[in-house]
């Protein structure tokens, strides 16, 4: 059971630069989102999804696109990367709500932009 | 924000319980406490939830006190593997859209020693 998984692991990003950040997850789960991990900090959350074709902001969710074709995937979408935006990135999901379950979190993506 | 109040780090001996307090004064009566935990910057990790009963499972128990305005996360023989940041955090129990949302605080440091 692979759980939550995050690709890549570390990134390096020159300003400017697009990339995605791929999460995908086969636990059937309908919650999905994003958080970002600056040091010394919580995580704050990006954008989320509450199931197939919807997404929704979070704090943070200036610079980041998200999309959620399937219930599966959940990709970050950074369209023009800043230093600022150098973190640690983490995906969740957990299941529908009204659901008190756990949430199930990767094991990050290390991004650094210069 | 966050809706709860931890210590910006304790320690503990080995072996010894570990007893982590969380205040969350400003709960309601249908949000139940979580915690998780984050070993040195991996994804975080569910120890354990509950709303108002004590809670206990094979990592560790949940102390909540009758008027739920506080809440202590017991582990009752520490390791060393148990240094992390431990966060508590709160959430409605039949959520929807954001209240699904985990929302970390900066959680409490803790250190076991040999």
């Amino acid at each position: 059971n692979a759980g939550v998984t995050q690709t890549p692991k570390f990134q390096v990003l020159k300003t400017g630069q697009s990339m995605t950040l791929q999460c995908a997850q086969d636990m059937n789960h309908e919650y999905m989102s994003w958080y970002r991990q600056d040091p010394g900090m919580g995580l704050r959350l990006i954008h989320y999804s509450v199931g197939a074709g919807i997404t929704d902001q979070g704090e943070v969710p200036n610079g980041y696109n998200v999309s959620r074709s399937t219930t599966e995937d959940f990709p970050l979408r950074l369209l023009s990367a800043a230093p600022s935006q150098t973190s640690v990135y983490f995906c969740a999901s957990s299941y529908a709500a009204g659901m008190n379950t756990e949430a199930f979190f990767g094991q990050g993506t290390r991004l650094t932009v210069v | 924000d966050a809706k709860t109040t931890q210590p910006t780090s304790m320690d503990c001996a080995e072996g010894r319980a570990a007893n982590l307090p969380c205040n969350h004064s400003t709960i309601s009566g249908n949000e139940y406490v979580y915690w998780y935990r984050q070993i040195h910057s991996q994804g975080p990790q569910y120890i354990i939830h509950g709303l108002k009963n004590n809670e206990t499972n094979e990592m560790a128990s949940l102390i909540i006190t009758e008027d739920r305005k506080s809440s202590t996360l017991i582990l009752p023989h520490a390791t060393l593997r148990d240094t992390a940041v431990y966060y508590c955090i709160v959430r409605p129990a039949n959520y929807g859209g954001s209240q699904g949302n985990l929302i970390f605080g900066k959680g409490t440091k803790l250190s076991v020693k040999p």
